[in-house]
């Protein structure tokens, strides 16, 4: 199976800082990589699919890049919105479809 | 516009079964591969099952293969999870998801639509 793996856990920040997430898998996964932004209490919410393609009405300051092992999800302005937990997750194993999740990165307030 | 409602979680003793559900609208349901996927409590995403768009095809997390089944009724619009054997660490928000293949230049599939969760307590 595909292991996820996510930097850092967690980071404190400021609004109108830039915030870089990074998101290793075990294995080639060509571009086969999503990110999700989940705050407390909700579901997840898609914000990059296809590592670098932007969701329908997700603000542009959101960016992700990156192929085969390794990915980053950039915030280039922090926004107090988006104080959340970000999880990476590979699409790559199909079949089965089996679409693993990092560990999480949970951005707080510095 | 797309809804997802999940409904049957709750307290249940640990060896026991319960069955939840995923509500569907606002999109043909029967043209989409659905999953589940849970959170323990102060914990991240996992994976549980999914279910292809005909039912043709199912595939489990190892922690839950043997235990529960996925499935879903096209007609009623609805995706099932049958949890049997439930143990504690089976304790989670359990949230359905639809999955959606596209590619922007690069391809990938994705959950485009969650539903809002149902939480299963595992406790004697």
């Amino acid at each position: 199976d595909i292991q996820m793996t996510q930097s850092p856990s967690s980071l404190s920040a400021s609004v109108g800082d830039r915030v870089t997430i990074t998101c290793r898998a075990s294995q080639s996964i060509s571009s086969y990589l999503n990110w999700y932004q989940q705050k407390p209490g909700k579901a997840p919410k898609l914000l990059i699919y296809a590592a670098s393609s932007l969701q329908s009405g997700v603000p542009s300051r959101f960016s992700g890049s990156g192929s085969g092992t390794d990915f980053t999800l950039t915030i280039s302005s922090l926004q107090p919105e988006d104080f959340a937990t970000y999880y990476c997750q590979q699409s790559y194993s199909t079949p089965p479809a089996i679409f693993t999740f990092g560990p999480g990165t949970k951005v707080d307030i510095k | 516009q797309v809804q997802l409602v999940e409904s049957g979680g709750g307290v249940v003793q640990p060896g026991r079964s319960l069955r939840l559900s995923c509500a569907a609208s606002g999109f043909t349901f029967s043209s989409y591969g659905m999953h589940w996927v849970r959170q323990a409590p102060g914990k991240g995403l996992e994976w549980v099952a999914v279910i292809w768009y005909d039912g043709s095809n199912k595939y489990y997390a190892d922690s839950v293969k043997g235990r529960f089944t996925i499935s879903r009724d096209n007609s009623k619009n609805t995706l099932y999870l049958q949890m049997n054997s439930l143990r504690a660490e089976d304790t989670a928000v359990y949230y359905c998801a639809r999955e959606t293949y596209r590619c922007g230049g690069d391809c990938s599939y994705y959950f485009d639509y969650w539903g809002q969760g149902t939480l299963v307590t595992v406790s004697s």
